[in-house]
């Protein structure tokens, strides 16, 4: 596989539930992103990751933990989420988090109930 | 304020039909402009990166320049395939801010 991958494509849960996202980047880059997509909205950056480290978390509810076991791996967990979660969550990797582009995978629509 | 800001939010053309999006933004700083294309339930796909004032990029029937205020994307004879949403953003510092993008629709 090349790219950045993503899974699952799609995720309904209960607001009691717990599941996590994943993704992972065959790019060999270093640097990982979570962004949130909403309708009519700009994306959102929510944390970043440089060599394993996070490196950016932008005042996200702490409902959504991330975790960044290597280089090519990034999770998402979930918990207790509210129906404004309710949203296309993307993740991105690049080389570095200088001038060099993000690419993204093709995300996992999520629906709370 | 919006810091990046694209305009038309959405616009309908011809095949053939020549056409612009804009992106205008408010940093002081930049240090990148990017423009990326998204199709309906797909990741954003990169187009360019745009470094200093009077830079252009070409790929296909794109061609993006950058100014010192705003960026454009120009849509030389499009076809229906071009159909997507664009979507531009910036580096200030370390990380992306990406407008809300311009939904184009090109009809046969």
């Amino acid at each position: 596989e090349t790219g950045v991958t993503q899974t699952p494509r799609h995720l309904v849960m209960g607001m009691t539930n717990k599941k996590s996202l994943k993704c992972e980047q065959h790019l060999g880059h270093n640097a990982m992103y979570w962004y949130k997509q909403s309708a009519k909205k700009p994306l959102e950056l929510m944390f970043v990751y440089n060599f394993k480290e996070q490196t950016e978390n932008n005042s996200v509810p702490s409902r959504f933990s991330p975790e960044c076991p290597n280089s090519s791996h990034l999770f998402l967990h979930l918990h207790t989420l509210q129906p404004e979660d309710s949203a296309l969550y993307l993740c991105a990797s690049s080389q570095g988090q200088g001038d060099q582009p993000q690419h993204f995978g093709d995300g996992t629509r999520l629906s709370i109930l | 304020e919006d810091q990046v800001t694209q305009s038309p939010e959405a616009l309908r053309l011809q095949e053939g039909e020549s056409s612009s999006l804009n992106c205008s933004y408010t940093v002081s700083g930049l240090r990148g402009l990017f423009w990326y294309r998204q199709d309906p339930g797909k990741g954003p796909e990169f187009l360019f990166t745009l470094y200093s004032a009077g830079e252009e990029k070409e790929k296909e029937r794109l061609k993006a320049t950058l100014t010192k205020k705003e960026s454009f994307l120009h849509i030389t004879a499009p076809k229906p395939e071009d159909s997507a949403t664009y979507l531009c953003a910036v580096r200030e510092y370390s990380t992306l801010t990406f407008g809300k993008g311009t939904m184009l629709l090109v009809s046969p």
